[in-house]
Formats: structure tokens, C-alpha cells, sequence
């Protein structure tokens, strides 16, 4: 596997609090993007980050990439009770006819 | 709008049977892919492409073939079909290194 963790991890908060999900790889990759799947349908992209940058933002949402480390993380300020989904790393691996692989993923639960 | 579209939908199929799985873009990307996914897991990669009349193995091939015979069309075959294939199915595209698109989903169920 090219993932660090292998569970689904599962967080519950409280609407309005900030929640950080972090995922790391195991091999090299050029762009790790962040997925979000609510239930019932296909996962849609929701940032993506590329090697040469440290942090990329989108509204509510915050990604950072440490190479160095291999890991990512997506935050959520001020999370609504509509941003319970499942969310995903993926990476795009070098070398590797561009393979796209996704790790285990977070199920997050934003109670109002 | 990029657009991938997966048929069928749903599919109920008998044990040791053959199933096909289509999906089916009009983004003109070179990339496809398809994925499985079990209930409370995350995607796992079967098959990809990045060109027409070529496909490569990802994670999890065994059981599966691909096909990709036009830069628009990528179909997944399960020649004998098994329990432990029964899960959601997502088909996705992408162009370089940009945002994938997804289908909405297979859902196959083998009894």
C-alpha cells in the first residue's frame, strides 16, 4: 500500500468547531488532492496541491503538503452540519503512468 | 460541465456469470480509471488508462479486465463474477495533473 493509515478514521464534532484530517504516503508523489463523498455519491474533488506548494486554500478549507514528511492534512473552519461526508487524500504517483490511488479516508459527523 | 457517465447504475448479477461495466466520457481526457469501493472503505484502484487500446493493472486486478477501446469509452469485466465482488463501482477521467471527475456510481450485487 502507499498509505500510512489503512482504517477509516471517524471524527465527530460540534458545528462551528475547526477539524484538521491528516493523511500520509508512503511513496513519491507529484499532487495530493482532497476528495470529499457524501452518501450515496461519488467523491468530488476539493483541492489540490501540488509538490512545490506548502498550503493551498479554498473558502473554509486549508490544505497543506510536507514532502518531507510525505503528509498532508485539509482543515475545516467553521464546519457546517452539510460538511459531514467522508474525505480523502489521494495521491498521483510518479513514475507510475500517473496512478491514482486514495487512502482510507476520514468519516466526519458535524452535529448541529 | 466534464461528464463521466457509468451504466448500469445498478446491476444484480448470478454468481460465476460475466458482468460488464461501462463508463463512458466526454471530457476527452486521457485518463480513466476504475475504482471499488466497500461499504465504510475507501476507493480502491482495479484497472486505469491512459490511452486508448492500453490499460494497466492498479491495486486490486485480479478478478477484473479492462478495456478501453476509444479515448471515450472504458468498460470493467468481470468474466466470472463473485461474491466478494459485490460493491459500488466508480469510474473517473482526468486530464494531467488536474482535477479527476467522477461517475456516479455502479452498484453490483452478486448472489
Amino acid at each position: 500500500s502507499q498509505w500510512g493509515e489503512e482504517n477509516l478514521q471517524a471524527l465527530s464534532i460540534q458545528e462551528g468547531e475547526d477539524v484538521t484530517m491528516n493523511c500520509s504516503y508512503k511513496t513519491y508523489t507529484t499532487v495530493v488532492q482532497w476528495y470529499r463523498q457524501k452518501s450515496g455519491k461519488g467523491p468530488a474533488q476539493l483541492i489540490l496541491i501540488r509538490s512545490n506548494e506548502r498550503e493551498k486554500r479554498s473558502g473554509r478549507l486549508r490544505a497543506t503538503l510536507d514532502t518531507s514528511s510525505q503528509s498532508s492534512s485539509l482543515s475545516i473552519t467553521g464546519t457546517l452540519a452539510t460538511d459531514t461526508a467522508v474525505y480523502f487524500c489521494a495521491a498521483m504517483l510518479s513514475g507510475s503512468f500517473n496512478k491514482l490511488t486514495f487512502g482510507a479516508g476520514t468519516r466526519l459527523a458535524v452535529c448541529p | 460541465e466534464a461528464a463521466v457517465t457509468q451504466s448500469p447504475r445498478s446491476k444484480v448479477a448470478v454468481t460465476g456469470g460475466k458482468v460488464t461495466l461501462s463508463c463512458h466520457q466526454t471530457n476527452n481526457h486521457d485518463y480513466m480509471y476504475w475504482y471499488r469501493q466497500d461499504t465504510g472503505h475507501g476507493l480502491r484502484l482495479i484497472h486505469y488508462s491512459y490511452v486508448a487500446d492500453s490499460t494497466e493493472k492498479g491495486d486490486i486486478p485480479d478478478g477484473y479486465k479492462a478495456s478501453r477501446p476509444s479515448q471515450e469509452n472504458f468498460s470493467l469485466i468481470l468474466e466470472l463474477a463473485s461474491l466478494s465482488q459485490t460493491a459500488v463501482y466508480f469510474c473517473a477521467s482526468r486530464q494531467g495533473n488536474t482535477e479527476v471527475f467522477f461517475g456516479k456510481g455502479t452498484r453490483l450485487t452478486v448472489v
